[in-house]
């Protein structure tokens, strides 16, 4: 049962140009999500996160949208850079009141390509 | 300031054997948890530690085992090993009370079963 799925495994772009991942969850319990970026031979590192009392959260080039009704979140890349090319992961978590449990649902991520 | 930190880097096991990994968190976190990665797939949980007592546990069976110590450092340990079991294990670190959610992972174990 896959509570947490990004549908596009991969996604090529131009720099310069906006990027948009796309991540869906079935678990109506999940309060707080993630995303994390993952190059390769490298640890996934966080990159943004938005908790489910909001719609939009946005820290410089990254933004992240928050559909809690149709179960949907994204992330927008502006603008796109080559540097920005790797993996990304969504991720999820039910917190329910509690802090910072560890326990993330991971989507399978989306490969993203930045071309110059 | 060293990150987390895993060992071996990468290993190669026959079926049936054991296997420990090792972890230690970022410095100053006192919280470690477990995923296992298989190729294409995103990472899953397998179990968390707090003050050396597992917290929190994924849908692993009991052939995955682990142990936190008093320095915060973790180890995991996966008995009789089939060949499902070859993936990228991660560990990750966190404070408890830290910011919600926001793990550091280390660069992981690439644990091949032949």
């Amino acid at each position: 049962d896959q509570q947490v799925k990004q549908n596009s495994p991969s996604l090529s772009v131009q720099e310069g140009r906006i990027s948009i991942l796309n991540c869906d969850y079935t678990n109506s319990m999940f309060d707080y999500f993630l995303w994390y970026k993952k190059y390769p031979a490298e640890g996934p590192t966080f990159l943004i996160s938005i908790s489910s009392i909001k719609d939009k959260n946005e820290d410089g080039r990254f933004t992240v949208f928050l559909n809690k009704s149709a179960k949907h979140l994204s992330l927008h890349i502006v603008p796109s850079q080559p540097g920005d090319s790797a993996v990304y992961f969504c991720a999820a978590s039910a917190l329910g009141g509690s802090s910072n449990t560890g326990k993330l649902i991971f989507g399978q991520g989306t490969t993203l390509q930045v071309k110059p | 300031d060293a990150g987390v930190t895993q060992s071996p880097t990468h290993l190669i096991k026959t079926r049936g054997q054991q296997v420990t990994l090792r972890c230690s968190p970022k410095s100053g976190h006192d919280t470690v948890s477990w995923y296992q990665q298989a190729l294409g797939q995103g990472p899953q949980f397998i179990f968390q530690y707090y003050e050396e007592e597992e917290r929190q546990r994924g849908n692993f069976p009991d052939r995955f085992s682990g142990h936190q110590f008093p320095n915060y450092s973790s180890e995991l340990n996966v008995n009789a090993l089939l060949l499902g079991d070859s993936a990228l294990y991660l560990c990750a670190s966190s404070r408890l009370g830290g910011n919600t959610g926001e793990l550091f992972f280390g660069e992981g174990s690439r644990l091949t079963v032949l």
